[in-house]
């Protein structure tokens, strides 16, 4: 099973600021996806990343509010934006297992507050 | 309506009773089902995996997928203090480009 980390794991931010969360892997994969889970809700898809394309975003989500990068096979961003109160959450990021499941491990989340 | 319906809990249980955890679903086009278990403060970590329709075992955990009713169960054997934690069924369709469509995940507590 691949190895997912997260950086930073939690972080207290002010509304109106920025926040870049880091997605590490242990191995090479295509297809690298990131979650929101809000309190008391499931796990939302934001968006699909790929490495050397633009990240494909769900319905509700939009690249200017949370940009994604994708430099190499390994490592992924997401940034969030102009920070609110509803955008306290946990961001997580999860990868394929390939072993032609459709199967994904994820990573351990990073926990989020806007004040 | 949610595409997957999924009661939040909480479920309290005694050690050593057998759990059912179960969803429902709306799209009939789901053929990958997997429950993942959620301790505080970690990631999902992904339980039992079932393709189409049937039942799989693995231990004391056993997950049933009924695709004509549109349910899927995951049962927990000798239920242990261990196993509390949150649990979220996940599906997905063929060529859905990796898209998994959670529950809303049951909060289980199991009391020694």
């Amino acid at each position: 099973s691949a190895v997912i980390s997260q950086k930073p794991s939690r972080d207290i931010c002010q509304r109106g600021t920025s926040l870049t969360i880091q997605c590490q892997v242990d191995s090479q994969v295509t297809m690298m996806f990131w979650y929101r889970q809000q309190p008391g809700q499931s796990l939302t898809l934001i968006a699909t990343a790929n490495q050397g394309s633009e990240a494909t975003y769900e319905s509700g989500f939009v690249i200017d509010k949370f940009p994604i990068s994708r430099p190499n096979l390994t490592f992924s961003t997401l940034t969030v934006s102009n920070m609110s109160p509803e955008d306290s959450s946990i961001y997580l990021c999860s990868v394929r297992s390939g072993s032609g499941t459709e199967t994904q491990y994820f990573g351990p989340g990073t926990r989020l507050l806007v004040l | 309506q949610k595409e997957v319906e999924q009661d939040p809990g909480p479920l309290s249980v005694p050690e050593g009773a057998i759990v059912s955890l179960n969803c429902t679903y709306s799209n009939s086009a789901f053929q990958y089902f997997m429950w993942y278990r959620q301790y505080s403060r970690k990631g999902p970590e992904l339980l039992m995996y079932t393709y189409s329709s049937g039942n799989k075992e693995d231990g004391r955990f056993t997950a049933q997928v009924d695709k004509s009713s549109k349910y899927i169960s995951l049962f927990i054997r000798d239920s242990q203090p261990s196993d509390s934690a949150t649990y979220l069924c996940a599906m997905s369709t063929y060529n859905q480009g990796g898209k998994l469509i959670f529950g809303q995940g049951t909060e289980l507590s199991v009391k020694p």
